[in-house]
């Protein structure tokens, strides 16, 4: 089955320990990217990835990272996560950059 | 901010009734799809269009993308219960290398 793979679910943690949310996808797709969605404010892109180790930032890259070091695994990494990082991620992947985007599950952290 | 327009914020509407929600934004587009996301899941594609022009259905729902390539709407007719969500649209603009860039999302409720 086609599918896009988040981990964790659900994640509460302290302000400055560092985070990584794992993707995963099965679609040999080249496209990832990472989103984080807040109220009112739709999906907001905050990196992706065009191909392995090929990776740039989206709209609210800071503080956060990522890595493409294998075509089917784009984790996100918070090194100090704060409480302005709380809210719902989604990883989705693609064909290519403007093709249907199949998305995680989500992730919602909570940063106290 | 939100290079895309999306309204109505949020509707809720009788069982049975035609529900209309639309896109809009100054800049030229070359896709413009349709999400719906439900509580807890990441949002699932429901229609694409890739030509100025184009009118697509997918079942009870109807979708186009605008003559002027600046706007897209979505129909949803004879609305029952399970149309209940968030409804977004996303679309890729040539000036910006074509990355999707999401709407605000429309929420849904159904009175049954």
């Amino acid at each position: 089955e086609a599918q896009v793979t988040q981990n964790p679910r659900y994640l509460i943690t302290v302000t400055g320990k560092k985070l990584t949310v794992t993707c995963s996808q099965n679609m040999n797709h080249e496209y990832m990217s990472w989103y984080r969605q807040d109220p009112g404010l739709g999906l907001r892109q905050i990196y992706y990835s065009m191909n392995v180790e090929v990776t740039d930032k989206g709209d609210v890259p800071e503080g956060y990272k990522v890595s493409r070091k294998e075509k089917r695994n784009f984790p996100l990494i918070l090194e100090s996560p704060s409480p302005n990082q709380t809210s719902l991620y989604f990883c989705a992947s693609s064909l290519t950059v403007n093709t249907e985007a199949f998305f995680g599950q989500g992730t919602r952290l909570t940063v106290v | 901010g939100q290079q895309l327009n999306q309204s109505p914020q949020s509707m809720f509407i009788q069982e049975g009734e035609d529900v209309s929600m639309n896109c809009t934004s100054s800049s030229i587009f070359n896709t413009w799809l349709w999400y719906k996301q439900e509580p807890g899941e990441g949002p699932v594609l429901l229609i694409a269009l890739y030509k100025a022009g184009e009118l697509t259905s997918n079942g009870r729902l109807t979708a186009q993308f605008g003559i002027t390539r600046k706007d897209s709407f979505l129909n949803i007719s004879a609305s029952i219960p399970s149309d209940v969500g968030i409804y977004f649209c996303a679309g890729s603009r040539p000036k910006y290398g074509n990355k999707l860039v999401f709407g605000a999302g429309t929420i849904l409720r159904v009175k049954s």
